[in-house]
């Protein structure tokens, strides 16, 4: 069974620091996407960033890079520059065919 | 991305009352939606996966007979909450994947509503 493991519950930075929320995952699977999602007070998810397993090349969105490790089952999330809006819930999740697993999530505080 | 809205935002109801959550998409053709309920500070937990035209599959413990989900068109999807109790009150979010305009959604990737807050007295 397919599983997605956030070991971090809660984490915090400085405002303009880079911080590396982790997760790792379980699957049998060779064809597959992960994601993070970032959860704020608003409760609305929003795509944060999306990776394919079949590119070795890892996903950047501006501040926002993974480290994706395929032979390790991870998929870190690095955020730089830390900024006030990047307070929120993530989740890191996976998908194949129509599945789609989400983690437990990591509350990240951000300190001004 | 694509949008996907949710009504109502919120809604408060007795006990033993139905209440309808009516799930979107406004800019593409949902093939597939997911409804999904969370509770405060926990990850999102998969209710169902229905496709547009048929019957809706359900996860492991959830009442199917509770929890009614219709997707009658690409474009809509309802759940329905049955004889509501305390214990059902819970934020309830939809999801939504297919083809987006001007660029494929494909199931891999999916659309998040706002979300429902359903408090059930």
């Amino acid at each position: 069974a397919q599983t997605v493991t956030q070991s971090q519950p809660e984490m915090s930075v400085q405002e303009a620091e880079t911080v590396t929320l982790s997760c790792t995952y379980d699957t049998s699977e060779s064809d597959y996407y992960l994601f993070w999602y970032k959860q704020p007070p608003s409760r609305q998810m929003i795509l944060v960033i999306r990776q394919e397993a079949y590119k070795q090349q890892n996903a950047t969105e501006n501040r926002f890079s993974v480290n994706f490790q395929k032979a390790a089952k991870s998929f870190s999330l690095k955020i730089s520059d830390s900024q006030l809006g990047d307070a929120a819930m993530y989740f890191c999740a996976y998908s194949t065919g129509n599945q789609f697993y989400f983690g437990t999530g990591t509350s990240l505080t951000v300190i001004p | 991305g694509a949008v996907v809205s949710q009504h109502p935002s919120r809604v408060i109801c007795k006990s033993g009352t139905s209440v309808k959550i009516e799930c979107r998409s406004l800019d593409f053709q949902a093939t597939t939606m997911f409804w999904y309920r969370q509770f405060p500070k926990k990850s999102l937990m998969l209710m169902a996966t229905s496709n547009e035209g048929s019957k809706a599959t359900y996860e492991q413990g959830v009442e199917k007979d509770k929890f009614l989900i219709n997707h009658a068109s690409l474009t809509l999807s309802t759940l329905t909450v049955t004889s509501a109790h305390p214990e059902d009150s819970s934020f309830y979010i939809c999801s939504a994947s297919g083809v987006a305009s001007g660029r494929h959604s494909s199931y891999n990737e999916q659309f998040f509503g706002p979300g429902t807050r359903l408090t059930v007295l």
